[in-house]
């Protein structure tokens, strides 16, 4: 089977960098993406990593080691826009096996 | 340019009812997922359809459950003799390629059909 594991809630202020981590084991892996959602709103791709090491989008980031079936979404000066929920998602082969999320709560 | 848009964006039913839920891909997307997302909880796969086809429907929970993609552009999942545990928010996602080949790309989700079952 499949299984993902990440805190479930977060705190951090606003101008800190805050870091989620996601550990999974699953049966077959191409990569692991990061989704970001807002209350009531619908998930938003932020990345995608396939290969082991760091991607830098902007302010974000994501990092990935295939060994130790571990990933991390790193989020830099963070603002109070950035308060949502974060869920890591692994790519198996025809399909996504999506995390229960990561509540971010960024305080002023 | 326009998203990935789902109808009803509320759809509220009886036990044991049939519901259809309609969902519009972005335009030239071959790729289109179906997921269900329940309250604090992740998206959680139902189908995935490539062009016409199902690539892979691994993950309706029954057979009261089924969808199609006739033309290859809008999705209907169909839902027979509805249960309160049915009850969701239900998803759709649209990319541009899919999933063939080992690659990835980006998916796009629609708002989402909240599905409740009295």
């Amino acid at each position: 089977g499949q299984s993902l594991e990440q805190p479930s809630e977060v705190t951090a202020v606003e101008g800190a960098i805050v870091q989620i981590n996601c550990t999974y084991q699953t049966s077959g892996f191409y990569g692991l993406s990061w989704y970001q959602q807002h209350d009531g709103g619908a998930p938003t791709f932020l990345s995608y990593n396939a290969l082991d090491g760091l991607e830098e989008t902007g302010r974000f980031s994501s990092f990935l080691s295939r060994s130790d079936s571990y990933g991390y979404l790193l989020l830099q000066e963070l603002q109070m826009k950035d308060s949502a929920s974060y869920f890591c998602a692994v790519r198996g082969f025809n399909k996504f096996y999506f995390g229960s999320g990561t509540k971010l709560n960024v305080k002023p | 340019g326009a998203g990935v848009s789902q109808t009803p964006s509320n759809k509220v039913t009886e036990k044991g009812k049939y519901v259809e839920l309609r969902c519009d891909p972005i335009s030239g997307h071959t790729a289109l997922y179906w997921y269900r997302q329940s309250l604090g909880q992740g998206p959680e796969f139902l189908i995935y359809f490539q062009g016409t086809g199902a690539a892979d429907d691994s993950g309706l929970p029954n057979d009261r459950f089924f969808a199609v993609r006739p033309e290859g552009s809008v999705s209907t999942l169909k839902i027979q003799r509805t249960e309160r545990g049915d009850s969701a928010v239900y998803l759709c996602a649209s990319s541009l390629t899919g999933l063939a080949g080992g690659g990835t790309d980006t998916q796009y989700f629609g708002p989402g059909t909240r599905l409740t079952v009295l």
